[in-house]
């Protein structure tokens, strides 16, 4: 069984950048048809997807987010990483990691990270 | 950016009910549309993926249907551990999206 789990800071001050880790276990992140992904929420607000990276390594950003963001593989970690530079306090949310697509059995399969806070704050 | 508006924001229901929420799209989306379930504190889960396909391990007493802009999602008999914020997701392009929720509390 695939699981996902995040890691990084969890307090951040203004204008720094927030990197956050996601390690992929129980299965190789650079096989099969899948999207890894972040998400965030805001604490007692809703989800907002942020960007993904395919196992090829291509990636999609999230117009809001583009300007700011970068996400990365590292597959001899069996990882993938997100950076969010020059954050706020609007950036403040729980994270969350994911990975979707369908296995080599053509199961489609949803798998999540358990998420993490991060809290910008001067 | 495709808009996807949840009603309702909020319902009240007892253990038993028959319970519907409607997800709807601000343009035409094929079937692909996935509805989640998040208790506190915890990540969202998948119970549908295009718009009626149950995951696997989820209740058959949850059920979606819908087509281009219009989704449901339906819990035949609605049990204790159902209590919990309920989302859709479109799937069709990105940046994939999320419904504001659905919050399904007890009555």
């Amino acid at each position: 069984q695939v699981q996902l789990q995040e890691s990084g800071p969890g307090l951040l001050k203004p204008s720094q950048t927030l990197s956050l880790t996601c390690t992929v276990s129980g299965g190789s992140i650079s096989s099969g048809d899948y999207y890894w992904s972040w998400i965030r929420q805001p604490p007692g607000k809703g989800l907002e997807w942020i960007g993904y990276i395919y196992s090829s390594g291509s990636t999609y950003y999230n117009p809001s987010l583009k300007s700011r963001l970068s996400i990365s593989l590292d597959t001899s970690k069996n990882q993938f990483s997100l950076r969010l530079s020059s954050v706020t306090a609007a950036d403040t949310a729980v994270y969350y990691c994911a990975g979707d697509g369908y296995d080599s059995s053509a199961y489609y399969r949803d798998y999540w990270g358990q998420g993490t806070l991060v809290t910008v704050s001067s | 950016a495709i808009q996807m508006t949840q009603s309702p924001s909020s319902l009240s229901a007892s253990v038993g009910d028959r319970v519907t929420i409607t997800c709807r799209a601000s343009q035409g989306i094929r079937n692909d549309l996935g509805w989640f379930q998040q208790k506190p504190g915890k990540a969202p889960k998948l119970l549908i993926y295009a718009a009626s396909s149950l995951q696997s391990g989820v209740p058959s007493r949850f059920s979606g249907s819908g087509s281009g802009t219009d989704f449901t999602l339906t819990i035949s008999s609605l049990q204790p551990e159902d209590f919990a914020t309920y989302y859709c997701r479109q799937d069709y392009n990105y940046p994939r999206t999320f419904g504001q929720g659905t919050k399904v509390e007890i009555k």
